[in-house]
């Protein structure tokens, strides 16, 4: 069990850019989830994924925003022509079936 | 909706002091409870929970009980250690949805940064 991992930790982009954030879940979790977190906030959830169906998404997650998890394993989520608001914190969690939840260590955005 | 209000930090106490942080929440329905604990430089893990009303969750030492009466869900501990020094949320799950019952579509409170100084 090596932990629920996020690539990359850092990144730093201009304005208007694309990005794509990896998670790689704990083997065999079922369940995937994306939270954001802004400086002195908890997370906010923005979507969830049983295997390779996305389930639920959050009306924080606009247009821009997509999340995709391919054959149920690792998941992206990538910010297309991002905006300085999109500087957050994001982070990864998974589960087996709705259990307990294991968090990556996030990937810290910056929109210059 | 669902929302969650924590004592507002930082807290800063001496090795061996009390803690409370206080936590209320709003949902519909019959939320289950969370505390989770992140320490610097680390992921957000899960500190204890409690999934019914009276409920008392507890680990490593710290304690919450399940109050249904009064929305709240008060995170203790009766000797703190330097070692306890992280940022604390409290946590509500939304147990509805498309996946049924899950633990994991969380509302979060803004989080209490605690120090403990020896």
């Amino acid at each position: 069990d090596t932990g629920v991992s996020q690539d990359p930790r850092h990144k730093i982009t201009k304005r208007g850019q694309n990005v794509t954030f990896r998670c790689d879940p704990i083997s065999e979790h079922n369940r995937l989830y994306w939270y954001r977190q802004t400086l002195g906030q908890g997370p906010e959830f923005l979507t969830y994924f049983q295997n390779e169906a996305q389930l639920e998404k959050s009306r924080l997650l606009s247009d821009r925003f997509s999340a995709e998890r391919p054959k149920g394993s690792f998941s992206t989520l990538e910010i297309q022509r991002t905006e300085q608001g999109d500087s957050a914190m994001y982070l990864c969690a998974s589960s087996f079936r709705g259990g307990k939840l294991f968090f990556g260590s996030g990937t810290q955005l910056s929109v210059l | 909706g669902n929302s969650v209000t924590q004592m507002e930090g930082p807290v800063t106490l001496s090795e061996e002091a009390f803690l409370t942080i206080n936590c209320t929440y709003t949902a519909t329905g019959y939320p289950s409870l969370f505390w989770y604990v992140q320490y610097p430089g680390e992921g957000l893990q899960l500190l204890l929970k409690a999934t019914k009303a009276d409920d008392k969750g507890s680990n490593k030492g710290f304690e919450a009980t399940y109050r249904k009466e009064t929305t709240s869900f008060h995170l203790e501990k009766g000797s703190v250690q330097v070692s306890d020094s992280a940022v604390y949320f409290c946590a509500l799950s939304d147990q509805g949805g498309a996946g049924g019952t899950s633990y994991g579509k969380l509302t979060f409170g803004q989080g209490t940064i605690l120090t403990v100084h020896p």
